[in-house]
């Protein structure tokens, strides 16, 4: 079946660790995307890729990085610069640019603080 | 003011009501609506596009209007399984994929 694979499920970080999380797509997708979630908000657009080799940050791009050295692959690395990361994380990915495509999600990733 | 407004609700109905969501957008040029539906501490999921023409599917009926800067969803003969949260989704301008959500807005469907 085609879609989108997050993992893990929940994650907990120590103060001053970087973590990654995983997102990897089978749809053959080009564009992908990470969103945060906080409880009782919208989701909110962390960074964007709309091809291979090419990301732009979203909204509130501080504190993460990611990469997108294959088309399949999307990870996003929550780093100690990011204070609050306690949120629910969301990967994307539509067929392209445009803003007619809607997104398709994956089931998500929990990161809470220890 | 936020670019894509929603009532939070929770809008408490009974089995078998209609149910009607409005959304507000503040950018007027925005070009594509859709609305997704997120269950309890899961992914969202598209529920359907939304046209200029209005669009229905089955139960479902979602229109826009482009003059006063909203969409509405509308559930017919709502059931158990319709309770969850629906989010008002834009997309800014032609061209550009990015989507902004709304906060959304909580359906419970009580029998």
């Amino acid at each position: 079946d085609g879609g989108i694979t997050q993992s893990p499920k929940y994650l907990f970080r120590k103060e001053g660790q970087n973590v990654t999380l995983s997102c990897e797509q089978n749809l053959n997708h080009d564009a992908m995307y990470w969103y945060r979630q906080d409880p009782g908000q919208g989701l909110r657009l962390i960074y964007y890729s709309q091809i291979v080799n090419d990301f732009q940050k979203g909204d509130i791009a501080e504190g993460y990085s990611v990469s997108r050295e294959k088309k399949e692959s999307f990870p996003l690395t929550v780093t100690s610069a990011q204070k609050n990361p306690t949120a629910f994380y969301l990967c994307a990915s539509s067929t392209g640019p445009g803003g007619n495509q809607p997104q398709h999600f994956g089931d998500g990733t929990r990161l809470s603080i220890l | 003011r936020k670019e894509v407004e929603q009532d939070p609700g929770p809008f408490n109905v009974p089995e078998g009501a209609t149910v009607a969501f409005n959304c507000t957008y503040s950018n007027s040029a925005s070009q594509s609506f859709f609305w997704y539906r997120q269950d309890c501490r899961k992914e969202p999921k598209l529920l359907m596009s939304v046209y200029s023409s209005g669009n229905e599917d089955g139960r479902f009926t979602a229109q826009l209007n482009r003059a006063s800067q909203y969409i509405s969803l509308l559930i017919r003969d709502s059931k158990l399984s319709d309770s969850a949260t629906y989010l008002c989704v834009v997309t800014p301008y032609s061209g550009y994929n990015k989507l902004i959500f709304g906060a959304g807005t909580r359906l419970a469907v009580h029998p």
